[in-house]
């Protein structure tokens, strides 16, 4: 089946700080592949994605690149911010019969200090 | 405001009790989905349903019922609560081939 593997947190950062959140998938197909991001006592919202090979999904500075050759999706931003505070969930969704579902990393908490 | 509405927020009970989480979507999704949310396992897909009438089990069904009566509702219904469903549930919407939404979670605690 798919699965998804994210670095395990948690990751403790200084402000301006760059990023970077390793986030690996195995899947049978060709999935969709995404970041959300859970900020305290709040649901998920979806902070990227990228539905093919070599698509680079962005938005509120952070990127991340689907690579296909290495099976990975790693979440990057160069200067973080103390509101970039949060946990990011990797995942993935592959339509397997009638079923959207998303296979979701376990999740990486990410602090930054001012 | 396009939203994924859940309620209730938090709800304490008691093993055995009945109870039922509501989740409404205003976006005219077809698709929508539970999932539940437990410290070093991730989410983990409970239901799902393409549309109207047509649900079924995603990875964690066991002891959880779904009904989807109209495209807007999606509740979740706990028959006989026990405390291994003590966790945060949350509900998502989505059109096909896109993105989900999420409500902003259900924390429930059976005592």
């Amino acid at each position: 089946g798919n699965s998804v593997t994210q670095m395990e947190g948690p990751v403790t950062l200084s402000e301006e700080a760059f990023l970077t959140i390793n986030c690996t998938y195995t899947a049978t197909g060709y999935p969709s592949l995404f970041w959300y991001v859970q900020y305290p006592g709040e649901g998920l919202q979806l902070l990227l994605k990228a539905t093919k090979a070599d698509d680079k999904g962005s938005n509120k500075g952070f990127e991340a690149t689907y690579r296909k050759e290495t099976t990975s999706f790693h979440l990057e931003k160069g200067s973080v911010q103390v509101s970039d505070s949060a946990v990011y969930f990797c995942a993935l969704t592959e339509r397997g019969g009638s079923n959207y579902k998303l296979t979701f990393g376990k999740g990486t908490l990410l602090t930054v200090n001012p | 405001e396009a939203q994924v509405t859940q309620n209730p927020r938090y709800l304490i009970t008691v093993t055995g009790k009945k109870l039922t989480v509501t989740c409404s979507q205003n976006m005219n999704h077809e698709y929508m989905s539970w999932y539940r949310q437990d410290p070093g396992l991730g989410l983990r897909q409970i239901y799902y349903s393409m549309n109207v009438e047509v649900t079924d089990k995603g990875d964690v069904p066991e002891g959880y019922k779904v009904s989807r009566k109209e495209k807007r509702n999606f509740p979740l219904i706990l028959e006989s609560p026990s405390p291994n469903q003590t966790s945060l549930y949350f509900c998502a919407s989505g059109l096909i081939n896109q993105p989900q939404h999420f409500g902003d979670g259900t924390r429930l605690s059976i005592l």
